[in-house]
């Protein structure tokens, strides 16, 4: 089985501020792993994901994610905040099952 | 490029009646997906397509719901009869991979609203 917890449902930034969004996951083979965002209206959209090359990876808008084995963690990170980065945000995983398993999802809200 | 086009945006209807949801996906994308996304919550895969085939369709009610993806390209999802808790964002996503891979990136549409009152 496959899962993935995003540990808050809401976090909260000031502008220019580190954005830190927590995921760990649960796979019982080596996994894959996305984040996707999610604007108010819009479809997902994939940031990054990790698939067993390099545990630091970098992703569009200035986002990176480091993907710990030991921890079974791959957070999400953003040195400076802005506020277009407001949104909803997804991490997922696709392991044994092929098929990808979303968690409940970040709101981010970015305060000026 | 051209996304992935669903339609309607929005629908609102009355339980007990039915529903039906269209997707175009990306040009030449060989896997289609459809998935339910309950506010508040993650998006949970409903049925996967590769070309016209069902790969997966296990988190599918099929009392109710039915999906059909014709030649291959656009695919319809249905809902007959509606159910309160069927209230939802309805979103159809494609692939590239034909084997419909762990690390192939989804692209997904706007979705579809759905509310059932």
């Amino acid at each position: 089985a496959q899962s993935v917890t995003q540990l808050g449902s809401h976090v909260s930034v000031s502008e220019g501020a580190l954005v830190l969004l927590r995921c760990n996951y649960s796979s019982s083979v080596p996994p894959y792993l996305f984040w996707y965002v999610q604007y108010p209206n819009q479809g997902l959209q994939l940031l990054l994901k990790y698939t067993s090359a390099a545990t630091l990876v970098k992703g569009i808008n200035g986002f990176e994610a480091e993907f710990k084995k030991s921890e079974t963690s791959f957070h999400l990170t953003k040195p400076s905040a802005h506020m277009s980065d407001a949104a909803e945000y997804f991490c997922a995983v696709s392991a044994a099952a092929r098929q990808l398993t979303f968690g409940s999802g970040t709101q981010l809200t970015v305060l000026p | 490029e051209a996304g992935v086009a669903q339609s309607p945006r929005y629908k609102i209807i009355e339980k007990r009646q039915s529903v039906a949801f269209w997707c175009n996906p990306i040009s030449g994308h060989a896997t289609l997906y459809w998935y339910q996304q309950i506010l508040g919550q993650g998006p949970k895969l409903l049925i996967q397509f590769q070309n016209n085939g069902v790969v997966d369709d296990s988190q599918l009610p099929k009392d109710r719901f039915s999906a059909e993806r014709l030649k291959g390209v656009d695919s319809t999802l249905k809902i007959q009869p509606a159910k309160l808790e069927d209230s939802a964002v309805y979103l159809c996503a494609s692939s590239l991979g034909a084997s419909g891979g762990s690390t192939d990136t989804q692209y997904f549409g706007p979705g579809t609203r759905l509310t059932v009152l």
